[in-house]
């Protein structure tokens, strides 16, 4: 069992649509989680950072995290062409140095 | 907002040669990343450095060397290139131990 998992997608949805991505984790001990975008070429860009249970929004992007599910997701509202990129889920276990990157899901947004 | 830079996006080299790989960060993170990144592997971690003159293998460190002298530079050596270390080269930088990574733009490397 990997110890982040995505599914590797493509996810494609219509333009103004929401787009669900889903990660799970491992580590029942792990505190931090992230969501990083990637455009191809480019370097991850962190986007979402969420340290509790429950939802946090940032614009069009909203965060859920359930622990006891260990269980986290990235929801984008009003999905654009340019939010077609992979991402990336993240997680930092407690007390550990190392980030634990899933593989990526890739998203198609469809104009 | 944390800076981090890599001192080149793309980078040809030979085989046998010897490469580095500089990353410099802005933000007084005490950690370092490096990572390199493949089609259908995703992120690997190289080395990761917690402290001046501290490192730490990651997952796949073989072929390759660190030095962090200074509190800001992190770098990256191919000791013998080779073609297989044909690459993206990602560095990371990090405050505290919950806080997220931040990327450098990447260096892509090909060994000829």
């Amino acid at each position: 069992q990997k110890e982040v998992e995505q599914n590797s997608g493509p996810l494609s949805v219509p333009e103004g649509a929401i787009a669900s991505l889903n990660c799970t984790y491992s580590d029942r001990v792990s505190q931090s989680f992230f969501w990083y975008r990637q455009y191809s070429g480019k370097s991850p860009e962190l986007i979402m950072s969420i340290y509790s249970n429950g939802d946090k929004e940032d614009g069009r992007f909203t965060a859920q995290l359930n622990k006891a599910s260990q269980y986290v997701s990235l929801l984008i509202r009003d999905s654009q062409p340019s939010d077609s990129a992979t991402y990336l889920c993240a997680v930092n276990r407690k007390g550990g140095f190392k980030t634990i990157f899933g593989a990526g899901t890739r998203l198609f947004v469809k104009a | 907002d944390v800076k981090v830079t890599q001192s080149s996006r793309y980078l040809v080299k030979r085989t046998g040669e010897k490469v580095f790989l500089e990353c410099v960060q802005d933000m007084d993170h005490e950690n370092m990343f490096w990572y390199r990144q493949d089609p259908g592997l995703g992120l690997r971690l190289i080395y990761f450095s917690y402290d001046v003159k501290m490192k730490e293998k990651g997952d796949i460190p073989e072929g390759y060397s660190v030095s962090r002298e200074k509190k800001e530079r992190f770098s990256l050596i191919l000791e013998s290139a080779s073609t297989n270390q044909t690459s993206m080269y990602l560095c990371a930088g990090r405050g505290p131990i919950n806080q997220p990574q931040h990327f450098g733009d990447g260096t892509r490397l090909s060994i000829l």
